[in-house]
């Protein structure tokens, strides 16, 4: 059972760069998630989806898009990437009961230079 | 909008000693409580959960109880080990928000031998 697999789990970029970060999770969950966390910081909501189709904002929108095509993957896109976005991504998933908690993947470690 | 306020860190103990990491959330519905770990250089591992007032979520000897009239779910275990050292997050669900999960900022824990 892989639950979330994020790829991939080192990148440099160069100012100015675009990539996708991937997200998939094999367990049908509806709500996906993707959070920036910062050295020594908390959890920051980027983007969460409810459903394929359906995307929203969450807490630190801004530089990033994502899409939701299917139930199982939910990438994150970096456009012209900035040096405040060297951060550590995590993706996430849960399933639709409110008392059920979220699945992580294992990181995608970003740094722009 | 619903928040979780976490003790801050870091926290250093000698192994044995007894921990609390404070917790309290402000939200809008009857929200699900969490306890997520993070070891170095790993994602976020669901460590023990409440999904209602009074109930106690338990595991690996750490224990958290939901209070409804405190709006808090402290973190408590009774003889911490070496193991134990990671960040510690609280969070919360609630379906009055999508589902969506708050963090609190983490609490890192270093257990000393």
């Amino acid at each position: 059972n892989a639950g979330v697999t994020q790829t991939p789990k080192f990148r440099i970029l160069k100012i100015g760069q675009s990539m996708t970060l991937q997200c998939t999770q094999d367990m049908n969950h509806n709500y996906m998630y993707w959070y920036r966390q910062d050295p020594g910081m908390g959890l920051k909501l980027i983007y969460y989806s409810v459903g394929a189709g359906i995307t929203d904002k969450g807490e630190v929108p801004n530089g990033y898009n994502v899409s939701r095509s299917t139930t199982e993957d939910f990438p994150l896109r970096l456009e012209l990437a900035a040096p405040s976005q060297t951060s550590v991504y995590f993706c996430a998933s849960k399933g639709q009961v409110t008392n059920t908690e979220a699945f992580f993947g294992q990181g995608t470690r970003l740094t722009v230079v | 909008g619903d928040s979780v306020t976490q003790m801050e860190g870091p926290v250093t103990l000698s192994e044995e000693a007894f921990l609390t990491i404070n917790c309290t959330y402000t939200a809008t519905g009857y929200p699900s409580l969490f306890w997520y770990v993070q070891y170095p250089g790993e994602g976020l591992q669901l460590l023990l959960k409440a999904t209602k007032a009074d109930d106690k979520g338990s595991n690996k000897g750490f224990e958290a109880t939901y209070r409804k009239e405190t709006t808090s779910f402290h973190l408590e275990k009774g003889s911490v080990q070496v193991s134990d050292s990671a960040v510690y997050f609280c969070a919360l669900s609630d379906l009055e928000n999508n589902n969506d999960m708050r963090f609190g900022a983490g609490t890192r824990l270093t257990v000393k031998p």
